[in-house]
């Protein structure tokens, strides 16, 4: 049992490229979400879903985008990379309310 | 709005005795996580509080006041390994299962 995967494990982007960071889940979670985590600070919510189809905002939106197409996949796009999204960024999945969410191994992001 | 307060590094000694506190205002509130996070690598879930009252597993213990905000992990017999960061994430009260996450407090064990 894989768990949640994320790819790539670490990234080096120049300003204005775009990448996307892929995120599957084989424990058909239904609700998926997306974090980063800059040094010495909490996780910060990008975007979650709570079933393919339906995404939405959390705290820290700009500048990224998500789609959730099944129920294992949920990838995150930055389409014009920059220097303040260098981060680690941690996808996890969850059963709903009251449940542990489980986290991928993360992906360092460095932005130059 | 939504405040989390955590100390940010505690230090201890091997076999010792731990409390982390942490002290929450969140607009909803449906239980309270506690995750542990190694140096590089992703948080584990240690876990979870929805009533009032203390959670004892193994060495971990957690606690929980919903009238206060206020929580607390206690942590038994430390060994090397519990050196990590410990974060505190109290839950909305919607069902997908919002948490906000404090910043952490980063404990070190020493011999």
């Amino acid at each position: 049992n894989a768990g949640v995967t994320q790819t790539p494990k670490f990234r080096i982007l120049k300003i204005g490229q775009s990448m996307t960071l892929q995120c599957t889940q084989d424990m058909n979670h239904n609700y998926m979400y997306w974090y980063r985590q800059d040094p010495g600070m909490g996780l910060k919510l990008i975007y979650y879903s709570v079933g393919a189809g339906i995404t939405d905002k959390g705290e820290v939106p700009n500048g990224y985008n998500v789609s959730r197409s099944t129920t294992e996949d949920f990838p995150l796009r930055l389409e014009l990379a920059a220097p303040s999204q260098t981060s680690v960024y941690f996808c996890a999945s969850t059963t709903g309310k009251g449940q542990p969410q489980h986290f991928g191994d993360g992906t360092r992001l460095s932005i130059l | 709005g939504q405040n989390i307060d955590q100390p940010t590094e505690m230090t201890a000694t091997e076999g010792a005795i731990v409390q982390i506190n942490c002290t929450y205002q969140t607009s909803g509130f449906n239980g309270l996580f506690w995750y542990q996070q190694h140096a590089g690598e992703a948080p584990t879930f240690l876990s979870y509080n929805v009533l009032d009252g203390l959670e004892e597993k193994g060495r971990f213990s957690s606690f929980l006041s919903r009238s206060k905000g206020y929580s607390y992990l206690l942590l038994k017999e430390l060994q090397m390994k519990d050196s990590a960061s410990y974060l505190c994430a109290p839950s909305g009260n919607t069902g997908f299962q919002k948490l906000v996450f404090g910043t952490g407090t980063r404990l070190l064990v020493s011999p």
